[in-house]
């Protein structure tokens, strides 16, 4: 079975400044996607990023990109220029890409606070 | 254009009553999730509906059950509802292997 390991339970960056949010995975599979979702204290999870285990390109969107290690099973999430909107609840998640097992892992979580 | 939707938002029960939480997907997704958010377990995956049929299913007992509609939409029933069952669920919705999209939640709480 597949596992998603988030070892920061907190994190915090003044605004403007530069966070990474560190993930790990564990699976024996080859073709699998990773997503980042955050879930603000309203509490609707957001998709932020997704990056497809086939791509060596580490996927971009405005200030947040991922570092993907796929043979280090880690993919940790870079914010840059930090904004108090940032402040959320981040989950990394692993989608398998083989049929009928389409459901989302998740990892524990990480508090992201910004400081003004 | 309207994004996955949940109903009731929040709900009170008690032990041994029984549930039902409500889900419309995006428009054109065929797919529904649902998973649960309990306090200190992270999310956890429910169940899994595509095209009316259950596909995948989660370590839950059988008291938790669903159901998806010709129109996509989905029901999430808890039978016999305990303690630990206070949470937030959550639905999402995707077509195919498109990422998923997920509604504000049921903050489900049992008294």
């Amino acid at each position: 079975a597949q596992t998603v390991t988030q070892s920061q339970p907190e994190m915090s960056v003044q605004e403007a400044e530069t966070v990474t949010l560190s993930c790990t995975y564990d699976t024996s599979e080859s073709d699998y996607y990773l997503f980042w979702y955050k879930q603000p204290p309203s509490r609707q999870m957001i998709l932020v990023i997704r990056q497809e285990a086939y791509k060596q390109q580490n996927a971009t969107e405005n200030r947040f990109s991922v570092n993907f290690q796929k043979a280090a099973k880690s993919f940790s999430l870079k914010i840059s220029d930090s904004q108090l909107g940032d402040a959320a609840m981040y989950f990394c998640a692993y989608r398998s890409a083989e049929g009928g097992s389409e459901k989302l892992v998740f990892g524990k979580g990480t508090k992201l606070t910004v400081n003004p | 254009e309207a994004g996955v939707t949940q109903s009731p938002t929040h709900l009170i029960k008690t032990r041994g009553q029984q549930v039902t939480l409500r889900c419309s997907p995006i428009s054109g997704h065929t797919s529904v999730y649902w998973y649960q958010q309990a306090l200190g377990l992270g999310l956890q995956f429910l169940l899994w509906y595509d095209e009316g049929e259950e596909r995948n299913r989660g370590n839950f007992p059988p008291r938790f059950s669903g159901r998806q509609f010709p129109n996509y939409s989905s029901e999430l029933n808890v039978n016999a509802l305990e303690l630990e069952d206070s949470a937030l669920y959550l639905c999402a919705s995707s077509l195919g292997h498109q990422p998923q999209h997920f509604g504000d939640g049921t903050r489900l709480s049992i008294l």
